[in-house]
């Protein structure tokens, strides 16, 4: 167990449909970080926060935004979605936002659009 | 911004024999180079990583070789068990203000008995 949490474990749902995925990052953790893997594929970075902060941006679509709150959990938010939105989506989380800090991955939120 | 390459997209090999992963990434000032190892439907993990300032960094039967000036890194594990079975990635950071990190796009390694 890493420590950080996602919620939903499984979603389904239907195209033109909305979610919400949420995060929890290990306690101290100030970052944040979003991914996802779709089938058969490596991890795409989405977008990064650090300690509520918006730091990077990877392959994030315009469908889909995050924010991280003061509490430092993260939500991040899917809209229109389409067939090959189906993803596996994880978040990872790390003390600080440079250094050599170790990034913690939670268990994923498996995503199916139907 | 980084690009990570890596090879070979899968490896099967068996039981007893060494692999070898080999990832190349394109941004010098990246200095620090995880691996992670994800199991079927599970998280990633990170099993071994390498900052610039080493040359190469062992654990077990895991190691990890960088060379800077060629840009690139290699994961070796010698003597594959069965539960070494699992999808391997690289990633470059740079330890910029962002510090994100690119993933190379995996290699399946299969070990068979």
């Amino acid at each position: 167990d890493s420590g950080v949490t996602q919620t939903p474990k499984h979603l389904i749902t239907a195209t033109g449909q909305r979610v919400t995925l949420r995060c929890s990052p290990r306690s101290g953790d100030l970052s944040v970080y979003w991914y996802q893997q779709s089938l058969d594929q490596g991890l795409q970075f989405l977008i990064q926060y650090y300690n509520g902060e918006e730091r990077a941006k990877g392959n994030i679509l315009e469908r889909f935004s995050a924010q991280q709150f003061p509490d430092l959990h993260s939500e991040l938010n899917l809209s229109s979605l389409e067939l090959g939105d189906s993803a596996l989506y994880f978040c990872a989380s790390s003390v600080v936002s440079a250094s050599y800090n170790e990034q913690f991955f939670g268990p994923g939120t498996r995503l199916t659009v139907l | 911004g980084e690009n990570v390459e890596q090879h070979p997209s899968t490896l099967s090999v068996q039981e007893g024999d060494s692999a070898v992963i080999k990832c190349t990434y394109s941004d010098s000032a990246s200095n620090y180079f995880p691996w992670y190892k994800q199991e079927l439907g599970k998280r990633p993990q990170l099993i071994i990583d390498i900052r610039s300032n080493v040359g190469e960094k062992k654990d077990q039967r895991i190691a990890v070789t960088l060379n800077k000036t060629a840009k690139h890194f290699s994961l070796h594990i010698t003597e594959t068990q069965p539960e070494d079975s699992a999808v391997y990635f690289c990633a470059a950071r740079n330890t910029g203000t962002a510090s994100k990190l690119t993933f190379g796009t995996g290699t399946r390694l299969q070990v068979t008995l």
